[in-house]
């Protein structure tokens, strides 16, 4: 079957690196994402790993995969707070498939 | 360049009633997904139309219909609304094969 599943809550230090977890069953999946909402707006498109990569970092944001215990998770470094959101885990098989999202991480910022 | 369009922004109905929501794709995008964000959740897919037609379908009764036109516009119809069908309603937009992306959303809240 196809389920994503993340912790629904994360509280961080200001500055601190935040580290949100995932785990998925499709063994199919090709494309692994990460989405933030912020409230009442839609969903931004943070970064995607495909299933044949471990690692993908892009500024502060580190994305690591490991496929054989179907775990994605997503590091925010020297996290602000304008990184308040949630979080969400996806994958799909092919870019263009149905995403199949988790419930989302909310990512909560203490000063 | 606009992105993923979304009318309304707002919408409240009461039970029974129809409602149809309208998305505008990327320029460029051919193919357009619906989702639905109930509070609290990740979004589900509803279904996909490439070339005018329904390509994929989620696990959503019939009461949620769909459109697309010749210029890729997308219209989602539901009928007989239920209290339950209140939600976000994301429409993404993609070229086949290609990284979907969100528009803002539709809120509709059912009384």
């Amino acid at each position: 079957g196809e389920d994503v599943e993340q912790s629904l809550f994360l509280s961080v230090r200001e500055g601190d690196s935040s580290v949100i977890n995932c785990t998925y069953t499709d063994s199919s999946s090709t494309y692994l994402y990460w989405y933030k909402q912020e409230p009442g707006a839609g969903l931004q498109l943070l970064t995607y790993i495909f299933s044949n990569m471990d690692m993908k970092q892009d500024q502060r944001l580190t994305v690591l995969l490991n496929k054989k215990d179907k775990h994605l998770s997503l590091r925010i470094a020297d996290t602000q707070t304008g990184d308040s959101a949630i979080y969400f885990c996806a994958e799909n098989p092919n870019r263009d498939d149905k995403i199949i999202f988790g419930k989302g991480t909310r990512l909560h910022i203490l000063p | 360049d606009a992105g993923v369009t979304q009318s309304p922004t707002h919408l409240i109905k009461t039970r029974g009633q129809q409602v149809t929501l309208r998305c505008s794709p990327k320029s460029g995008h051919d193919t357009v997904s619906w989702y639905q964000q109930a509070l609290g959740q990740g979004p589900q897919f509803i279904f996909q139309y490439y070339e005018e037609e329904e390509r994929q379908r989620g696990n959503f009764p019939d009461r949620f219909s769909g459109h697309q036109f010749p210029n890729y516009s997308s219209e989602l119809n539901v009928n007989a609304l239920l209290l339950g069908d209140s939600a976000l309603y994301l429409c993404a937009s993609s070229a086949l094969k290609e990284t979907q992306y969100f528009g803002p959303g539709t809120r509709l809240l059912v009384l």
